[in-house]
């Protein structure tokens, strides 16, 4: 089956600082889409992206679709301390109708 | 407001007694789905409901089976729970189908002792 490397597994950065993973698939995928998840809770949708090479931006969070559909990264600018969680990818493909294949997790710690 | 429910969110249940997990959306969203996540790893699709179309997953154990009796309502059930079905069961919705944005709820922590 499909599987999304997602990288780095986690993070430890300075409140401030920029954040940047990043997701690379074998194969195709015609949506990405980007989620945080805080413990103990269930993911939240941040970003959605539809087009090869679509840029799309959600307050300090900046997503883009990668040329090849194969590959996708979220910048965060300036961190928070609310920042902090699990940032997960998922790819989705048309005839995968319904379902999403996702990423196994950046784990984001942000130190004030 | 809430808009996908999970009940309970905790829930302890004996090795082998079957246990019933419950999620509800306010969404009126075409499609319902069940994950599986354990430690921090990624959500583990198990099956999910176009409409009462349902769809299984190929390595989802028999021991796990769902129902939907109508398109708010949507619930696990674990006929046998053992040791390593212990994990966060999240719920999630989207629109319909060919519409990947999924909302989830909070997820039930499943405990089996």
């Amino acid at each position: 089956g499909q599987q999304l490397n997602q990288s780095p597994q986690s993070m430890f950065i300075q409140e401030g600082e920029d954040v940047s993973m990043n997701c690379t698939s074998s194969s195709i995928f015609n949506t990405w889409l980007w989620y945080k998840q805080d413990p103990g809770e269930g993911p939240v949708l941040l970003i959605a992206l539809y087009k090869a090479g679509e840029l799309t931006s959600n307050g300090r969070l900046t997503a883009q679709f990668g040329i090849t559909r194969k590959d996708s990264f979220l910048n965060i600018s300036a961190s928070i301390p609310s920042d902090v969680g699990i940032y997960f990818c998922a790819g989705s493909l048309s005839k995968n109708a319904g379902k999403s294949t996702f990423g196994d997790g950046t784990t984001l710690t942000v130190k004030p | 407001d809430a808009m996908v429910i999970q009940n309970p969110r905790y829930q302890v249940t004996q090795f082998g007694k079957p246990v019933t997990l419950s999620c509800s959306q306010t969404l009126n969203h075409n499609v319902m789905y069940w994950y599986q996540q354990k430690s921090s790893q990624a959500p583990k699709l198990l099956f999910h409901y176009y409409d009462k179309d349902f769809n299984n997953e190929a390595d989802t154990p028999d021991n796990f089976q769902s129902r939907r009796p109508n398109t708010s309502f949507c619930f696990l059930d674990i006929r046998s729970p053992g040791l390593g079905d212990a994990a966060m069961y999240l719920c999630a919705t989207s629109r319909d189908r060919g519409l990947y944005e999924q909302y989830f709820g909070p997820g039930t922590r499943l405990t089996v002792t």
